[in-house]
């Protein structure tokens, strides 16, 4: 069956390395998004991608990053973490054109200490 | 901007009632509308999506409806189980983007 997974699950980090969480996803879907969900804020976009070689800022995308290579990998980088950026990470993708549904992944809970 | 509003925050229920979770947004461009389930420490499944030509989805014992000129939509659940208690989400996709713009979810708690 198709999916999405994620990992690492769960990373515990300290401030000022870099970080990469890893997206994939076997649905060959074209697009792919990145959400981060913090308590009072729900799920937030941070950077999204229509396609290989695409890539768009979300609402938060300041400190973050990422590059689509290929169809079905989407890493999300940040580039030297910060206190603020704990929270948990949730990857999506979907068929690109519009509506349709987008399936998401399970999740990565990152804490930089 | 997109805004979404899910109301109530928070809604605890005993077993066997039917409720109803509102979720209103602004802009009534949308593609689509989709209601998620979350369960604590998981990821979101999604229970139902509608298209903006659309008036209603079922599913089992779950009925979301679309007004999209007044900018609500309602996920109607019967009789409720425990097994429904986690939080529900509200997304819509703006028209002309594959972007979903969340709501702050409902948590439901449906007790024995």
């Amino acid at each position: 069956d198709a999916e999405i997974t994620q990992s690492p699950r769960h990373k515990i980090t300290e401030t000022g390395r870099q970080v990469t969480l890893a997206c994939h996803q076997t649905w060959n879907h074209n697009n792919m998004f990145w959400y981060r969900q913090d308590l009072g804020h729900g799920l937030r976009l941070i950077h999204y991608s229509y396609g290989v070689q695409d890539t768009n800022k979300g609402e938060v995308s300041d400190g973050y990053s990422v590059s689509r290579s290929n169809t079905e990998d989407l890493p999300l980088t940040l580039e030297s973490a910060a206190s603020s950026q704990t929270s948990v990470y949730f990857c999506a993708s979907s068929v690109s054109g519009g509506y349709n549904e987008q399936f998401f992944g399970p999740g990565t809970r990152l804490t930089v200490l | 901007k997109q805004e979404v509003t899910q109301i109530p925050a928070a809604l605890s229920v005993p077993e066997g009632e039917n409720l109803v979770l509102n979720c209103s947004f602004t802009d009534s461009a949308i593609y689509n509308l989709q209601w998620f389930r979350q369960d604590p420490g998981k990821g979101l499944t999604s229970l139902l999506l509608i298209q903006s030509s659309q008036r209603e989805q079922t599913s089992g014992r779950l009925n979301a409806s679309l007004d999209k000129s007044s900018g609500r939509s309602t996920l109607y659940i019967a009789a409720s189980q425990p097994g429904d208690s986690a939080t529900y989400l509200c997304a819509v996709q703006t028209y002309n983007t594959d972007k979903l713009i969340f709501g702050t979810g409902t948590r439901l708690q449906v007790f024995p």
